[in-house]
């Protein structure tokens, strides 16, 4: 199965600065991953799929890419909201399993 | 708007069984692939579970295969979670959630807690 590192597993981060998680797929899955928000206590929500097309409603801060093994999400300038916890997800090969990163919390510093 | 409503957890001793029920509405059903995620008390995400639109296909995670059994019924747009032979280490919040075709992204239910405990 493919395995997705996340990293870093965690950071601290103030309001309005730039932030980058990275996600390395164990072998090239082209564009086919996702990220994911999640607060305390609730649902992941969506934020871009297909490596780097913004979910609707997602505000534009967000950012994501790469292709093949390698990939990045940004926050360009980090809003009190944005603290949670981040998760990439691939889908390449079918039939399942999916697979999901070990998860990036961004914390306030 | 798309919903997605998951029932049927609880606490259950080791060894017992539970059914989960996830309810959609808000779009086609009988036209989307379902999985089960799960993520156990302070850890990461675990995918258990897919079943195809039509019910011909299910894929299980190895930790699951043969205890748990995922189904559908498209007449009454439920997606259901038969859990056998529980252990402590299913304890978790399932979510069902539904794939976007082609991308293969989840929209995701609020989840159900499981905990499997004596």
């Amino acid at each position: 199965a493919i395995q997705l590192t996340q990293s870093p597993s965690s950071l601290s981060a103030s309001v309005g600065d730039r932030v980058t998680i990275t996600c390395r797929a164990s072998q090239g899955i082209s564009s086919a991953l996702a990220w994911y928000q999640q607060k305390p206590g609730k649902a992941p929500k969506l934020l871009i799929y297909d490596a780097s097309s913004l979910e609707s409603g997602v505000p534009s801060r967000f950012s994501g890419s790469g292709s093949g093994t390698d990939f990045t999400l940004t926050i360009s300038s980090l809003q009190p909201e944005d603290f949670a916890t981040y998760y990439c997800q691939q889908f390449n090969n079918y039939p399942p399993p999916l697979t999901f990163g070990g998860g990036t919390k961004v914390e306030i510093k | 708007q798309v919903q997605l409503v998951e029932s049927g957890g609880g606490v259950v001793q080791p060894g017992g069984s539970l059914r989960l029920s996830c309810a959609a509405s808000g779009f086609t059903f009988s036209s989307y692939g379902m999985h089960w995620v799960r993520q156990a008390p302070g850890k990461g995400l675990e995918w258990v579970a897919f079943i195809r639109y039509d019910g011909s296909n299910k894929y299980y995670a190895d930790s699951v295969k043969g205890r748990f059994t995922i189904s559908r019924d498209n007449s009454k747009n439920t997606l259901y979670l038969q859990m056998n032979s529980l252990r402590a280490e299913d304890t978790a919040v399932y979510y069902c959630a539904k794939e976007r075709p082609y991308y293969g992204d989840l929209y995701w239910g609020q989840g159900t807690l499981v905990t499997v405990s004596s």
